[in-house]
């Protein structure tokens, strides 16, 4: 199986801040990843998929880049909505795999 | 705008079996391919399969002898059976879409989207 392990697991970051999500994939997946955000109680929703395509009503402070064996999650500017877990899964093979999860709290 | 609706039992004993239905709306199943995941309370997200409008299937291997999964067209609707459950089986269960990509004529999973409400199932004697 593929592991995806992101970094960190743990964020806390203030409103209108820059950050960034590291998910690295134990082998090369080409750009087949996606990230979900999940907030508590609530399903995931798709952000971005294959890397860096950003899904349609999905703020565009949102952003994904990365191929290969490393990926990055950038929120531009942190709005206090944001804060919540994410979630990087990789769709190149079976089975599919999700990372272990970033929470990302308000400082 | 497509929405998936879940439904079923929430409490199970030990080595009963688990059964889920998600009913699809605004979209065809026949045009798309459904997915399975569940998240243990307090942990991540752990892909159970995936299927396709004919019934073909593909299933993690941690689940596959225990688990079924199956499609009704005429009800839009979707199931999951998960057999001989214990604790370590306690999540809560989402259906959803998948989006599909081709590679060399053969559809692959892209992503999921939307996802349903979720059913809480717990195990325990």
């Amino acid at each position: 199986d593929i592991q995806l392990t992101q970094s960190p697991s743990f964020l806390s970051a203030s409103v209108g801040d820059r950050v960034t999500i590291t998910c690295r994939a134990s082998q090369g997946i080409s750009s087949y990843l996606a990230w979900y955000q999940q907030k508590p109680g609530k399903a995931p929703k798709l952000l971005i998929y294959g890397a860096s395509t950003l899904q349609s009503g999905v703020p565009s402070r949102f952003s994904g880049s990365g191929s290969g064996t490393e990926f990055t999650l950038t929120i531009s500017s942190l709005q206090p909505e944001d804060f919540t877990t994410y979630y990087c899964q990789q769709v190149d093979r079976y089975p599919i795999t999700f990372g272990q999860g970033t929470r990302l709290d308000i400082k | 705008q497509v929405q998936l609706q879940q439904w079923g039992a929430g409490l199970l004993k030990p080595s009963e079996t688990l059964s889920l239905t998600c009913a699809v709306y605004g979209a065809s199943l026949s045009d798309n391919f459904w997915t399975w995941i569940r998240q243990p309370p307090g942990k991540g997200l752990e892909w159970i399969g995936d299927i396709n409008h004919s019934g073909s299937a593909n299933y993690n291997p941690s689940l596959m002898s225990r688990v079924t999964m199956s499609v009704d067209l005429s009800t839009k609707q979707l199931f999951l059976k998960l057999r001989s459950v214990t604790a370590a089986d306690s999540a809560v269960y989402y259906c959803a879409r998948v989006g599909i990509r081709y590679k060399w004529n053969a559809p692959r999973v892209n992503w999921f989207d939307p996802w349903g409400q979720g059913s809480l199932v717990i195990v325990s004697s």
